[in-house]
């Protein structure tokens, strides 16, 4: 089966940074997703690795080692409105584009 | 470009009814998704469409959910009968297509209650 394991909470303040770590063991692997996703809300698509190194895109980075199956999600100036679950995906075929989760990083970002 | 949107946003049902969701995905999308998200967990593929022909429907309780897409474009998911268990929302997201595009775009969601 698919096995995608991430912390079920965090805590930080406002304008610090947070890591978000995700492991993933899974019968093949098309990419990494992360999305974010506030309570009571869809899930909306923050970040996309498929090659190992750091994809960066404004406050949120992605990170991604294919051979330690291994990911992470750093949020940098941390804001009030960062507060929400981030979920780790990994997409295990090229062809059929489903998507496995994880349970979700539910991060509270205090004043 | 308007978003996927779905229909009803909220249901509570008695267990053994039965309930339909509706979804109408973003305009050109071939791929059509739905997913379980039980509370607290990530959200759980049950049914996968290429167009009106389903991909993969490995994880659908097909003894109690079917789901249909006519047309290729519009979906239905329904539930007949409920159990307690199926209490969760119930997300329909779509894609360009099944594995070139990066992204899948998810609708708001719709959340059963089963009493």
């Amino acid at each position: 089966g698919q096995n995608i394991d991430q912390p079920t909470e965090m805590t930080a303040t406002e304008g610090a940074i947070v890591q978000i770590n995700c492991t993933y063991q899974t019968s093949g692997f098309n990419g990494l997703f992360w999305y974010q996703q506030h309570a009571g809300e869809a899930p909306t698509f923050l970040s996309y690795n498929v090659l190992d190194g750091l994809e960066e895109k404004g406050r949120f980075s992605s990170f991604l080692s294919r051979s330690k199956g291994y990911s992470y999600l750093l949020l940098k100036e941390l804001q009030m409105k960062d507060s929400a679950s981030y979920l780790c995906a990994v997409r295990d075929s090229p062809a059929l584009g489903r998507l496995y989760f994880g349970r979700g990083t539910q991060l509270t970002v205090w004043p | 470009e308007a978003g996927v949107a779905q229909s009803p946003r909220y249901k509570i049902i008695e267990k053994r009814q039965s309930v339909a969701f509706w979804c109408n995905p973003i305009s050109g999308h071939a791929t059509l998704y739905w997913y379980q998200q039980i509370l607290g967990q990530g959200p759980k593929l049950l049914i996968q469409f290429q167009n009106n022909g389903v991909v993969d429907d490995s994880q659908l309780p097909k003894d109690r959910f079917s789901a249909e897409r006519l047309k290729g474009v519009d979906s239905t998911l329904k539930i007949q009968p409920a159990k307690l268990e199926d209490s969760a929302v119930y997300l329909c997201a779509s894609s360009p297509s099944g594995g070139s595009s990066y992204e899948q775009y998810f609708g708001p969601g719709t959340r059963l209650t089963v009493t």
